[in-house]
């Protein structure tokens, strides 16, 4: 089954500890990006990735960091949490080609106390 | 940069009423065009591409060049269409990801 898989569901850690998220499609899909969804601001793009060891920046990087070392997986790095990162978060991917959809992931719900 | 509008954060309809969720975009070549929804506690699913021109569950969105909208329309809302609905564009060069609107919450009411 063609899927996009996110982990943890659920995260509820301490300011400053280092944690990861990770994200893996088994689709072999180029593009993947991170979302976090905010009430009244909808989906913002944090970090995206066009293809293996190729990343850029979204709307809103600052706290975050990714890597994609492989194709099926694009981990998201916070170096230290903060509370303003609690928020529910989003992988997807999708193919090069401009008219297919997206997959998203089930999504990650991060508290930061 | 390319940009997608959502004007409304919040639309209320009474069930059997029609629906328009409104959607602009400002691009000035030829964008993919995608509607996604996400019912409660689940994961963002493709509702409709305008590519396909195709209804799904009864509802349609036309690519109107002219106004940069892609507004997404159902005649009769039904309660079960309670949802938060976001527009998305693509370049169709597929050098970018897709480039997400704020989202807009449909609540049906009975």
């Amino acid at each position: 089954e063609a899927q996009v898989t996110q982990n943890p569901r659920y995260l509820i850690t301490v300011t400053g500890k280092k944690l990861t998220v990770t994200c893996s499609q088994n689709m072999n899909h180029e593009y993947m990006s991170w979302y976090r969804q905010d009430p009244g601001l909808g989906l913002r793009q944090i970090y995206y990735s066009m293809n293996v060891e190729v990343t850029d920046k979204g709307d809103v990087p600052e706290g975050y960091k990714v890597s994609r070392k492989e194709k099926r997986n694009f981990p998201l790095i916070l170096e230290s949490p903060s509370p303003n990162q609690t928020s529910l978060y989003f992988c997807a991917s999708s193919p090069r080609k401009g008219d297919t959809e997206a997959f998203f992931g089930q999504g990650t719900r991060l508290t930061v106390v | 940069a390319q940009r997608v509008t959502q004007p409304e954060k919040l639309l209320s309809v009474f069930k059997g009423a029609p629906v328009e969720l409104k959607c602009n975009y400002s691009y000035s070549g030829s964008p993919e065009l995608f509607w996604y929804v996400q019912y409660s506690r689940q994961r963002l699913q493709l509702l409709l591409r305008h590519i396909s021109r195709e209804s799904i569950k009864g509802f349609t969105a036309d690519l109107n060049k002219g106004e940069t909208s892609f507004h997404l329309k159902k005649p009769f809302a039904q309660e079960e269409d309670s949802a938060m609905y976001y527009c998305a564009l693509r370049l169709n060069s597929g050098n970018t990801p897709l480039v997400f609107g704020k989202g807009t919450r449909l609540s049906v009411i009975a």
